[in-house]
């Protein structure tokens, strides 16, 4: 079946400005979770969705950072006044629920902020 | 808090030798250990993972792990190295629904 898809896939935006970026996840996966991955760098957890709600925002790294996810499926993670530190590639990834579940990962945004 | 630690950021073999990725992991509960792959422009790929049973734990093409609870490790391992498994790999940890990733370890097979 298909993948987790991510778009765009690349985006180029000025510093100020607001991006979004969308994540589709594996049909049935409840679990979504969005990362970045810094160049050079790991991963770093940004949030997790079960459903629609997001338990763990503890990831986010400023109120610029918001993420929401509706009808159980797609979800947006939205970045306001864009900085320079902020460009990465935006990872997401979902699950079936349970701790042993495994994580698959969509193809990435990268986010370039000039 | 749970941690991994890949202590290697470069890991060089010449193809058909072995290959070991190491991997060293702190968490406070039972741990659930899972090897990612990343190529280039790429998502990561699901190698493996250990939750429970065997230490000895068999994968996608051709990897495996051993889970060593004294030793907190959870090394990756693959008998005769291709060049296609040049790439870099991320070890993580699970707590809960949160995964730590390592920073990741680039593999070069050389022909």
């Amino acid at each position: 079946g298909a993948g987790v898809s991510q778009s765009p896939s690349n985006k180029v935006t000025e510093k100020g400005k607001d991006v979004e970026l969308r994540c589709d996840p594996i049909s049935g996966h409840t679990a979504l979770y969005w990362y970045r991955q810094s160049l050079g760098q790991g991963l770093e957890f940004l949030i997790y969705f079960q459903g629609n709600s997001a338990p763990d925002k503890s990831g986010l790294p400023s109120d610029r950072f918001s993420a929401e996810r509706t009808g159980g499926s797609v979800s947006t993670l939205t970045i306001q006044r864009t900085q320079q530190e902020d460009s990465a590639v935006y990872l997401c990834a979902s699950s079936l629920p349970g701790y042993q579940e495994t994580q698959y990962f969509g193809p990435g945004t990268r986010l370039l902020v000039l | 808090a749970q941690s991994v630690a890949q202590p290697e950021d470069q890991v060089n073999v010449a193809e058909g030798n072995p290959l070991t990725v190491k991997c060293t992991y702190s968490v406070s509960g039972n741990p659930y250990l899972f090897w990612y792959v990343q190529y280039p422009n790429r998502g990561l790929q699901f190698l493996l993972k250990y939750i429970t049973g065997d230490n000895l734990v068999k994968g996608s093409y051709g990897f495996e792990a051993e889970f060593n609870k004294s030793q907190t490790s959870f090394h990756l391992k693959k008998p005769s190295a291709l060049v296609s498994d040049s790439a870099l790999y991320f070890c993580a940890v699970r707590d809960m629904m949160k995964s730590t990733f390592g920073d990741g370890t680039t593999l070069t097979v050389k022909p």
